[in-house]
């Protein structure tokens, strides 16, 4: 099976602008969670989608939102793009949500590495 | 809110050694813990999945250990070989369906 896929792998954008990441999960799987790593923050939970309804959200001003297509292909948007949201972008696939007897393992993409500058 | 934390944040050992790394979460209702390395600039490689009623889980060089009581887990490498060399990182899914992250320790494995 193919791994989970990024596009585009590297962005550089100017500040005010807005952005659209992509990923591609793994063939059959329904979950699709997006990260921010910084290297000040660590790893951060985005937002979780699932049968194209987001099931969870993290700390995010609105300027971070996502939607998943009925492919389970999901995409995130940054507006007004800021400094401080440089960093890599991870998107993580499973076959389904976590439920009480039975969980998923998340398989991880390559990033998206956003310079906004 | 879950809180993860890993120790040590570095570790240099030389090639051969067996090593333990240590991940600790305050909240114990968890469905599961995932271990995973990261190589510099790159994308998480899973190692381990423990789910929340098990205690550990083996695979290869590898061991990973849950104890759910006292938050904590330990990742166990035996043999370590200058290709471990990755920041490892350890995440917890709470019964909310978010995963929390450690913040890793970065292992350099000296031949």
């Amino acid at each position: 099976k193919a791994g989970v896929t990024q596009t585009p792998r590297y962005l550089i954008k100017t500040r005010g602008q807005q952005v659209t990441l992509s990923c591609s999960p793994i063939s059959g799987h329904r979950s699709v969670s997006w990260y921010q790593q910084t290297p000040g923050q660590g790893l951060q939970f985005l937002f979780e989608y699932f049968s194209e309804t987001q099931r969870n959200k993290g700390n995010f001003p609105g300027r971070f939102s996502g939607r998943q297509f009925s492919n389970s292909r999901s995409e995130m948007n940054v507006s007004t793009l800021e400094l401080g949201d440089s960093a890599l972008y991870l998107c993580a696939s499973s076959e389904g949500l976590a439920g009480a007897t039975i969980s998923y393992e998340q398989y991880f993409g390559p990033g998206t590495r956003l310079t906004v500058t | 809110k879950q809180e993860v934390t890993q120790i040590p944040a570095a570790l240099s050992v030389p090639e051969g050694e067996n090593l333990v790394l240590n991940c600790s979460f305050t909240d114990s209702a968890i469905y599961n813990l995932q271990w995973f390395r990261q190589d510099p600039g790159k994308g998480l490689t899973s190692l381990l999945l423990i789910q929340s009623s098990q205690r550990e889980q083996t695979s290869g060089r590898l061991n990973a250990s849950l104890d759910k009581s006292s938050g904590r887990s330990t990742l166990y490498i035996a043999a370590s070989q200058p290709g471990d060399s990755a920041t490892y990182l350890c995440a917890v899914r709470p019964k909310g369906y978010q995963f929390y992250f450690g913040t890793g320790t970065s292992l350099t494995v000296i031949p």
